[in-house]
């Protein structure tokens, strides 16, 4: 089975400076895509970034990127230019493409609560 | 199209009473999902529809819930007998139909079960 692992539960980061959130995940699929969403106190889950695990390059979406090691299997989320926006639940999240009936559900992790200071 | 929608965005209710919950999805996502999060959780998957027909059930969802999706629009996701258990958040996300795999989230109706 696959799992979605977001080993650190609190992170904190200056506003302007770059905070880095970790990720790992178990799977023995090869074709897959990994996401990053966040979840803002009391708000909806936003999708951040996506990559699809086939593409070597890394995913880049303004002041968001990831580290994606596909032999490690980690996918990690920097954040630049942290803003008090970013405040939020950061979850990984993992869906394999061969599942029965094209079901693309999503194995989240735990999440990471991102704390940004003035 | 602004994006999902769940109706109500919070319920709360006695236990034992039966509750039902409202998606709809983003016009013509041809592929929907019901979610569980509780608190400082990651959500869990329920169940998935693609068009009208339900192709996986969580073994998360007993048998006092029951989800359908007529005509493959909206979809209702009902609890029968809620039990104090049942407090959570329900998400419900669509996708659109082998473009892409990215899941679209709505604002989740929260429930709590006094």
């Amino acid at each position: 089975a696959q799992t979605v692992t977001q080993s650190q539960p609190e992170m904190s980061v200056q506003e302007a400076e770059t905070v880095t959130l970790s990720c790992t995940y178990d799977t023995s699929e090869s074709d897959y895509y990994l996401f990053w969403y966040k979840q803002p106190p009391s708000r909806q889950m936003i999708l951040v970034i996506r990559q699809e695990a086939y593409k070597q390059q890394n995913a880049t979406e303004n002041r968001f990127s990831v580290n994606f090691q596909k032999a490690a299997k980690s996918f990690s989320l920097k954040i630049s230019d942290s803003q008090l926006g970013d405040a939020a639940m950061y979850f990984c999240a993992y869906v394999g493409l061969f599942n029965a009936g094209n079901n693309r559900k999503l194995i989240w992790g735990l999440g990471t609560s991102l704390a940004v200071n003035p | 199209d602004t994006g999902v929608s769940q109706d109500p965005r919070h319920k709360i209710t006695k236990r034992g009473q039966n509750v039902t919950f409202r998606c709809d999805p983003i016009s013509e996502h041809n592929r929907l999902y019901w979610y569980r999060q509780t608190l400082g959780q990651g959500p869990e998957f329920l169940t998935y529809f693609q068009n009208e027909a339900q192709l996986e059930k969580s073994r998360l969802l007993s048998d006092r819930f029951s989800a359908e999706r007529p005509k493959g629009s909206f979809s209702t996701l009902e609890i029968q007998r809620t039990e104090q258990g049942d407090s959570a958040m329900y998400l419900c996300a669509s996708s659109p139909r082998d473009v892409e795999e990215t899941q679209y989230f709505g604002p989740g109706t929260r429930l709590l079960v006094l």
